[in-house]
């Protein structure tokens, strides 16, 4: 099994303020890796899909960035807002993209 | 509306009866797949279908089966539930296999085994 560890577990910050997580994933047989938002009592929904070593994506105010050689990415929120308060997940898909393993997830609690 | 819908969304049960969770998509998507969600372990995944009748073991298959003969349903079964098996359990869909498409998650069903 594949690990997929996600960085902090938990992180609160203050409105305006801009924060970052981490995602470490086997660089070993890299296929895709994907970021989702998760609100509570929703489903979650994608964010990014990165395949390439050094993609960078952009949608509004968050970005991520993607390092397959050394088994990392990095999910950017610029000035964060309380709609952003979510879960963030990051799910690594290995060669074929069948499996997917997720990790759990940093929680993010933005304060007005 | 392009969807995955699940039924039950919320299901209390006892030991040893047998239970069907339904999945479908209207989006004409290749590769379902089902995943639990447990606090602090985030989702694992049970089993997944690249496409009808291809079916193969996530992570934690044991003590579910799954069936993929139309490509809009992937029902997940518990033949006997037992009260580890209490969780939240999501279907997704995405257009196809390989991983360079999103997942399209459905609403969630809770299962409480007792």
């Amino acid at each position: 099994i594949l690990n997929v560890e996600q960085s902090p577990q938990s992180l609160h910050v203050q409105e305006g303020d801009s924060t970052n997580f981490t995602c470490s994933f086997p660089s070993s047989n890299f296929y895709a890796l994907h970021w989702y938002r998760w609100e509570t009592a929703k489903s979650p929904e994608a964010l990014f899909v990165m395949t390439l070593n050094g993609d960078e994506k952009k949608k509004g105010r968050i970005s991520a960035t993607l390092n397959t050689k050394e088994g990392y990415s990095y999910l950017y929120i610029k000035g964060s807002q309380p709609e952003d308060s979510a879960t963030y997940l990051c799910a690594s898909l290995n060669t074929g993209g069948f499996k997917t393993i997720f990790g759990a997830g940093t929680r993010l609690f933005v304060k007005a | 509306e392009a969807q995955v819908t699940q039924n039950p969304r919320y299901l209390i049960t006892v030991t040893g009866k047998k239970l069907t969770v339904t999945c479908s998509q209207n989006m004409n998507h290749e590769y379902m797949s089902w995943y639990r969600q447990d606090p602090g372990l985030g989702l694992r995944q049970i089993y997944y279908s690249m496409n009808v009748e291809v079916t193969d073991k996530g992570d934690v298959p044991e003590g579910y089966k799954v069936s993929r003969k139309e490509k809009r349903n992937f029902p997940l079964i518990l033949e006997s539930p037992s009260p580890n098996q209490t969780s939240l359990y999501f279907c997704a869909s995405s257009p196809r296999t390989g991983g360079i498409y999103e997942q399209y998650f459905g609403p969630g069903t809770r299962l409480t085994v007792t």
